[in-house]
């Protein structure tokens, strides 16, 4: 399969610690997005890479959270010092830059924080 | 900033009977306009896309839709439903043109009564 890959699927920690998330692209993909998925709500953007460059952080992107795209190919994103309103769907997503917006999401990382 | 609104939260439609699911955009530059569905415990999956020419597009799963401008909406129909296309759906639309940030709309959930 040479689709979007998230690991893992399913993540359940205690308030306080920290967690990391991997995404692996569509390999021919420079962009990769990160979005965070609440329950009833659409897909809110974190953040996106270029290559290993990371272009733009939405607000909702506090100092807790850092994501980091090394080599330009998979992706990190590490909730430090978690807490209960981090409970979540990540979503990642990778794409062509070729200026349409289509997104190839995978099947996103599921937090959830006691 | 270019957004969408979704008007209906909650759709519940018979089986094979016609549904309609309503988007209407916010933008003052070219736009570009997607449709994503999310069966349940998965990924988006990309429905169908209005990038330029026919305002009528055809995507998958017998679903299509018809861009608007002048009423700004872009609006997704089905002629006939089944079981299977229970699921959220979401209309989508990029950022500046250039910049495929997508900005989702905060979805409707298609229930299918048999």
């Amino acid at each position: 399969d040479t689709g979007v890959s998230q690991d893992p699927r399913h993540k359940i920690t205690k308030r306080g610690q920290n967690v990391t998330f991997r995404c692996d692209p569509i390999s021919e993909h420079n962009r990769l997005y990160w979005y965070r998925q609440t329950l009833g709500q659409g897909p809110e953007f974190l953040t996106y890479f270029q290559n290993e460059a990371q272009l733009e952080k939405s607000r909702l992107l506090s100092d807790r959270f850092s994501a980091e795209r090394p080599k330009g190919s998979f992706s990190t994103l590490e909730i430090q010092r978690t807490e209960q309103g981090d409970s979540a769907m990540y979503l990642c997503a990778s794409s062509f830059p070729d200026g349409t917006g289509e997104l190839f999401f995978g099947e996103g990382s599921r937090l959830t924080v006691l | 900033a270019q957004s969408v609104t979704q008007l209906d939260s909650q759709v519940p439609v018979f089986e094979e009977a016609p549904v309609e699911l309503r988007c209407n955009y916010s933008s003052s530059v070219s736009v570009y306009l997607f449709w994503y569905v999310q069966y349940p415990n998965q990924g988006l999956q990309l429905l169908l896309k209005y990038l330029s020419g026919s305002t009528l597009v055809k995507g998958i799963n017998g679903f299509e839709a018809e861009f608007n401008k002048s009423q700004t909406s872009f609006h997704l129909r089905k002629p006939s439903v089944h079981i299977s296309d229970t699921a959220e759906y979401f209309c989508a639309v990029p950022g500046n043109f250039g910049n495929e940030k997508l900005t989702f709309g905060t979805g409707t959930r298609l229930t299918i009564i048999p």
